[in-house]
Parts: C-alpha cells; structure tokens; sequence
C-alpha cells in the first residue's frame, strides 16, 4: 500500500466552526507532513511531524492545530480561519524524512 | 537549500521526448536534485532523484551537468497524462522542507 488518503475531499467552514482534516498511511512512514496551497501557487509546507512528535512549524498561525495520535495518523484542527485560509491541503508522508515524499489527494477548503 | 529556477511554461507534442530544463547554480555539494510533478487537483507526485550522476526509472531520466549547476528532466514519449506542473527542488541530504519554487507547466499537444 503506497497510498497516502486525505478525508475529507472538499470541506466549507464558517469562520466560528472548528473542523478537522485527517490523513492517514499505512506504508510505515514515520515523517509526516502538512502542506497548504493556494490556487495557481505551489505548496508550501506548514508542519513536519517526525516520530510523532512536531519538529517543524513554519510559522503557521495558532488557528491551525496538527496533532499527530500515532504513527499513521495526522490530523489539522481548525478553529475561528480567515476566508484567505481557503485552499488546499496536502498531507504527504516519508520514511523517516529526508527521503521522497508520498502525497495524498488533497482537501479542499473554502472558508465563508 | 539552494534556489533553482524553471521555464514558466512548455509545450510539447505528444510521443515526442519532453525535456526540462533546470538551473540550480548554488547548488552545493550535499544536494541532491528532486523532480515532483502536480497533475491538476492532485497532490504532488515524486518522479526521480539524483545527487550527480544521472539516473533513469520508469517515469524518466534526470541528467545533471558535469559542474552540477544544472539538470534536465526527460520525459521520452510524453502522452497527453504528462500534461502537469513540473518542480525541481534542490534538497540537503537528511532535510525533509521541500521548496517548491513555481515549477514549470507542460502543456503536451495531440
């Protein structure tokens, strides 16, 4: 299984809601990543989990929250986004970093 | 990591070779050089890497300049599915920050 999956695909969210994205993988990976991009632009990397615990944060406002339960799961928790919070993000995972990275689909977001 | 810089755009037609070019002047001796390639609303995709000599998969060779200041991703039979956007990223050995500059958009032609 070489299969990063993403739930949900599409999500909108008031700008009071709190929601949260999921990624999961099953390939033993033990880096696990958050990308955001936005629409004719490239990803940009958000957080970095390596063995579960947070070893990069790019600055990232406080409004998004990763949590990484265990080894083959990485969730974003939402809270109170801005409508330029709109975009896509990716989840990608790798071996234990450093390596070629795996990426999921992608969910949408729009922010209203 | 070092900055590396692509054509905006590309056209080429389909069976033909498609060739990347990518320049990665700074590019220091612990680097290797990474192609991902983003069909159009799906998440990136790693097609090859290489650190100074050339290599060739499935997917496509990557050939690096003698003075490794810059590559060429080759795609040999280009199909209408390759029509994508192409990044090179310049990546330290052990670093997990991907850098995707703006890429390259190949448009392949029937």
């Amino acid at each position: 299984d070489t299969e990063v999956t993403q739930t949900p695909k599409h999500l909108v969210m008031g700008m009071t809601n709190k929601k949260s994205l999921k990624c999961e993988q099953h390939m033993g990976h033990r880096a696990m990543y958050w990308y955001k991009q936005k629409a004719k632009k490239p990803p940009e990397l958000m957080f970095v989990y390596s063995y579960e615990k947070l070893s990069i944060n790019e600055s990232v406002p406080s409004r998004f929250s990763p949590e990484c339960p265990n080894s083959s799961l990485l969730n974003l928790h939402l809270h109170a986004l801005q409508p330029e919070d709109s975009a896509l993000y990716l989840c990608a995972s790798s071996r234990e970093g450093g390596e070629t990275q795996y990426f999921g689909p992608g969910t949408r977001l729009l922010v209203l | 990591d070092a900055k590396t810089t692509q054509p905006t755009s590309m056209d080429c037609a389909e069976g033909r070779a498609a060739n990347l070019p990518c320049n990665h002047s700074t590019i220091s001796g612990n680097e290797y050089v990474y192609w991902y390639r983003q069909i159009h609303s799906q998440g990136p995709q790693y097609i090859i890497h290489g650190l100074k000599n050339n290599e060739t998969n499935e997917m496509a060779s990557l050939i690096i300049t003698e003075d490794r200041k810059s590559s060429t991703l080759i795609l040999p039979h280009a199909t209408l599915r390759d029509t994508a956007v192409y990044y090179c990223i310049a990546l330290r050995a052990g670093a997990n920050n991907l850098f995707f500059g703006t890429g390259t958009r190949l448009t392949v032609i029937p």
